[in-house]
């Protein structure tokens, strides 16, 4: 079973549109949580960190659901600019240096 | 937030040469950098962390002969791809931690013909 899973999509949306994003995790002693951004060719960038109460950083709102090992990327009023892979990413587990991956989710934003 | 660059950002190179990649922290010291590689519509895959002055963690199923890491200094890590192979090419990236953050070198593109 992988550590990290994603629906990669991919997501085409119109502009304006909401759109969620989930990611499950395998490893229940994972600490830690992200979201990056990904663009073509480029390297991951850290979009925000997860917390358990959950966080909001202008049209991004991230869950984390522990019990069910579940995380999830909301953005609202999307923009052209949105169009990007987003990487769902937790921590190896307590004391665990190392990042796990997941395969991303691909979104197109739509004019 | 913290730089990390990488040099070269992209390589071609002929089978069976070796090739070195460096990971350098611009505005801070890492003592501990990791090493990624990344192939198409793929998650990235932790290959090795590299800690300052001593020897490389590698990940199950990465041969630490064939790539061969160097931290000597609190600012650069360098991989080296020793014999490449055609299946050695893919996106490599780099990443240093800053708290609980981790950010990332730019990438290198190493293509093995």
């Amino acid at each position: 079973r992988k550590e990290v899973e994603q629906d990669p999509g991919p997501f085409n949306v119109p502009e304006g549109a909401t759109v969620a994003f989930n990611c499950t995790y395998s490893n229940s002693a994972s600490q830690s949580f992200f979201w990056y951004r990904q663009d073509c060719r480029k390297e991951p960038k850290l979009l925000m960190s997860v917390y358990s109460s959950g966080n909001e950083d202008g049209r991004f709102t991230a869950q984390l659901n522990r019990a069910s090992q579940y995380i999830s990327l909301l953005i609202r009023d999307s923009k052209l600019s949105d169009s990007a892979t987003y990487l769902c990413v937790v921590s190896g587990g307590t004391g665990a240096n190392n990042l796990f991956f997941g395969t991303g989710t691909r979104l197109t934003v739509i004019p | 937030g913290a730089v990390v660059s990488q040099h070269p950002s992209r390589v071609i190179c002929k089978s069976g040469t070796s090739v070195k990649i460096e990971c350098r922290s611009l505005d801070f010291q890492a003592t501990t950098m990791f090493w990624y590689r990344q192939f198409p519509k793929q998650s990235l895959m932790l290959m090795a962390t590299s800690n300052e002055g001593s020897k490389a963690t590698y990940e199950q199923g990465v041969e630490k002969d064939k790539f061969l890491i160097n931290h000597a200094s609190l600012t650069l890590s360098t991989l080296t791809v020793t014999s490449a192979h055609p299946e050695d090419s893919s996106f490599y990236i780099c990443s240093a931690r800053v708290g609980v953050d981790q950010y990332f070198g730019p990438g290198t593109r190493l293509t093995v013909t």
